[in-house]
């Protein structure tokens, strides 16, 4: 079954820093991987998709990048700003018999501090 | 700019009340998805619809039924309530259901007592 873990739960930063969040999965046979941002109270909104024949994805500030054999990805936030603050979730997708399924890790809450 | 729409955005049941909640997508996209977030439970597939007129069992479905009425709208219901399904449900579309990028509602806050 496959598990997706995200770190760290929760981060701190100034404004300006530049950031990474962490996301593992444990099957590395997935389709592609997408980062989400989740602002409190509201929906999901997709900031990235990763393709498994990709290395990286890049948005802006945001770049996210994807080592299948290793189940990791990374997303790194440049010149953070409050405006960042929200939690960040990745979710992968197996393809195949896991048809329309995406598995969710739990997120990173990120707080951009002034 | 409605992307996906939700109603209602919040309800209080009582235990073994029904009551169904409706999505609409206006992207034309072929799939749905109906989700619940939970803490520390992260978000997990109730249901979903590949296209219009099929509909299948997702991760976690017992306690609830779904209907894609047509392209555009797909709801789920609670047939009777139990607090376990106290939850915030959200539904989502994408074009294929091959992982491409998916698209959520903003929500429906649903709390059983």
């Amino acid at each position: 079954k496959q598990e997706v873990t995200q770190i760290p739960a929760a981060l701190s930063v100034p404004e300006g820093e530049n950031l990474v969040l962490n996301c593992s999965f444990t099957d590395s046979a997935i389709y592609n991987l997408q980062w989400f941002r989740q602002d409190p109270g509201k929906g999901l909104t997709s900031l990235l998709l990763i393709q498994s024949s990709q290395r990286e994805q890049t948005s802006g500030r945001l770049n996210a990048s994807l080592d299948k054999s290793s189940g990791r990805s990374t997303l790194y936030i440049a010149a953070s700003q409050p405006g960042d603050s929200a939690t960040y979730l990745c979710a992968v997708y197996a393809g195949g018999t896991s048809y329309g399924k995406l598995t969710f890790g739990q997120g990173t809450i990120l707080t951009v501090h002034p | 700019n409605a992307g996906v729409t939700q109603t209602p955005k919040f309800q209080v049941l009582k235990t073994g009340q029904s009551m169904t909640l409706q999505c609409a997508q206006d992207m034309n996209h072929n799939s749905m998805y109906w989700y619940r977030q939970d803490p520390g439970m992260g978000l997990r597939l109730i249901y979903y619809s590949a296209s219009e007129g099929t509909t299948d069992k997702g991760e976690v479905p017992n306690g609830y039924n779904v209907s894609r009425l047509n392209k555009r709208e797909f709801s789920l219901r609670l047939e009777s309530a139990a607090p376990s399904q106290t939850s915030v449900y959200f539904c989502a579309s994408s074009d294929r259901p091959s992982g491409n990028t998916i698209y959520f509602g903003e929500g429906s806050w649903l709390t059983v007592v």
